[in-house]
């Protein structure tokens, strides 16, 4: 049972856009930062938003991150088969002292 | 160009000892916190330990409270995770992994699997 909630899949059409919720507490996003990772099929995960809303260069902009109160989104738009992969929130738990996962995301490109 | 490469892995029959290392190179080790995250076959992400730059604090998951120690060896540029009483469950491949500020996993490894049966 992962301390950060994500829901186990979404699909949605080349082209359109998804959007996929990670919700914790106040030990977790509600007072420590949200980074969003992506892990293709067989590869280790990279980097998609830090600090809640924030690219690192050389990802595009289709990809977006959000946050409020104890909840985080990524927003994905113009949808593409190679964005099929699962998708991580990540942050620091203060209570526990500990770094947290949500469960991942399984995004499907139909 | 940053990479993180970990080897030590392998197959260990429950109780039995592992030490995962992680070679680090293109960015300046020192700077940064270093973390171990590990994902089990089919499974998500689980962060295990974490270790600041000079070595002075760290924190673990609880399941591995006591029996995992994290390491690093700064003049080497490397990352240390001595495993002990490994159990079924530990099963997964380990990363380590870069740790920017506010706990941004920056940069990772390959992963090296860690397969604990009898």
């Amino acid at each position: 049972q992962s301390v950060l909630t994500q829901p186990p899949s979404v699909s949605a059409a080349p082209g359109q856009r998804v959007t996929i919720s990670c919700s914790g507490s106040s030990s977790n996003i509600g007072n420590n930062y949200v980074s969003w990772y992506q892990q293709l099929p067989g590869t280790a995960p990279k980097v998609l938003i830090y600090d809640n809303n924030k690219r690192p260069s050389g990802i595009p902009d289709r990809f977006s991150g959000s946050k409020s109160g104890t909840s985080a989104t990524l927003g994905i738009t113009g949808l593409q088969t190679g964005d099929e992969a699962d998708y991580y929130c990540g942050t620091w738990d203060s209570s526990l002292s500990a770094g947290v996962f949500g469960g991942g995301t399984k995004l499907t490109v139909l | 160009e940053v990479q993180l490469m970990e080897s030590g892995g392998g197959l260990v029959q429950p109780g039995g000892s592992l030490r995962l290392s992680c070679a680090a190179s293109g960015f300046t080790f020192t700077n940064y916190w270093m973390s171990w995250v590990r994902q089990a076959p089919g499974k998500g992400l689980e962060w295990v330990a974490n270790i600041k730059q000079d070595g002075s604090k760290k924190y673990y998951l609880d399941s591995v409270k006591g029996r995992f120690t994290i390491s690093r060896d700064n003049a080497e540029n490397s990352l240390y995770l001595q495993m002990n009483i490994l159990q079924t469950e530990d099963t997964a491949v380990y990363y380590c992994a870069s740790v920017g500020a506010r706990q941004l996993y920056e940069s990772w490894g390959q992963g090296t699997l860690v397969t604990v049966s009898s």
